[in-house]
């Protein structure tokens, strides 16, 4: 069946560092791809999606590319900051139904 | 627009009481999600509606859960009786299915305690 794996964590990164969170997919045809953010108290928040492959998503310096070949969507931003620490969450969304396949979520820890 | 708005935000109950979340999806969103979270388990999806009717409740842990949505702006997800275990964040989603790009969008979650 459908299923998305990511990296455990925790991730722990100075500030201005360069973060790569890992995503990998299994899915027939061509799913969408999602990652979504949460802070402390708060709910999850979509960061950016891709909805074909080579897509490349991009919100608040965070990017992602839609990779069928290597079936990945890894998440990446090339200066972190302290308010990028959070639960990111790798998702798919299955071709047929509507069904959402979540990962079990990488927590970040930017340092000053 | 107004986003997933759920209620209570934060619930402290003892166990055996009947526990009841209520949600509102964004308005013309015709999927609606409830899921739960905690530590040991992450993210589980407990059950999802499509137009008002269960589609898959198989993430339902056990007949003390129960959810309904009488209409498309209202939703309650029950927990009768409570249990300590239960004590998680309850989350409900909803979205406009993938003819329109699927993204889902989530409520700020009901934070439940049983004690």
């Amino acid at each position: 069946g459908d299923s998305v794996t990511q990296m455990e964590g925790p991730v722990t990164l100075s500030e201005e560092a360069f973060l790569t969170i890992n995503c990998t997919y299994t899915a027939t045809g061509y799913p969408s791809l999602f990652w979504y953010v949460q802070y402390p108290g708060e709910g999850l928040q979509l960061l950016l999606k891709a909805t074909k492959a080579d897509d490349k998503g991009s919100n608040k310096g965070f990017e992602a590319t839609y990779r069928k070949e290597t079936t990945s969507f890894h998440l990446e931003k090339g200066s972190v900051q302290v308010s990028d620490s959070a639960v990111y969450f790798c998702a798919l969304s299955a071709v047929s139904g509507n069904q959402f396949y979540f990962g079990t979520g990488t927590s970040l820890t930017v340092i000053p | 627009d107004a986003g997933v708005i759920q209620s209570p935000r934060h619930e402290v109950t003892e166990m055996g009481q009947e526990v009841t979340l209520r949600c509102k999806p964004i308005s013309g969103h015709d999927y609606l999600f409830w899921y739960r979270q905690t530590m040991m388990r992450g993210l589980e999806l407990l059950i999802y509606f499509n137009n008002n009717v269960p589609i898959d409740d198989s993430g339902m842990p056990e007949d003390r859960f129960s959810a309904k949505m009488p209409n498309a702006s209202f939703s309650t997800l029950k927990i009768q009786p409570s249990e300590p275990r239960d004590s998680a964040v309850y989350f409900c989603a909803s979205s406009l299915g993938r003819r329109y790009g699927n993204t889902i969008y989530f409520g700020e979650g009901s934070w439940l305690t049983v004690v």
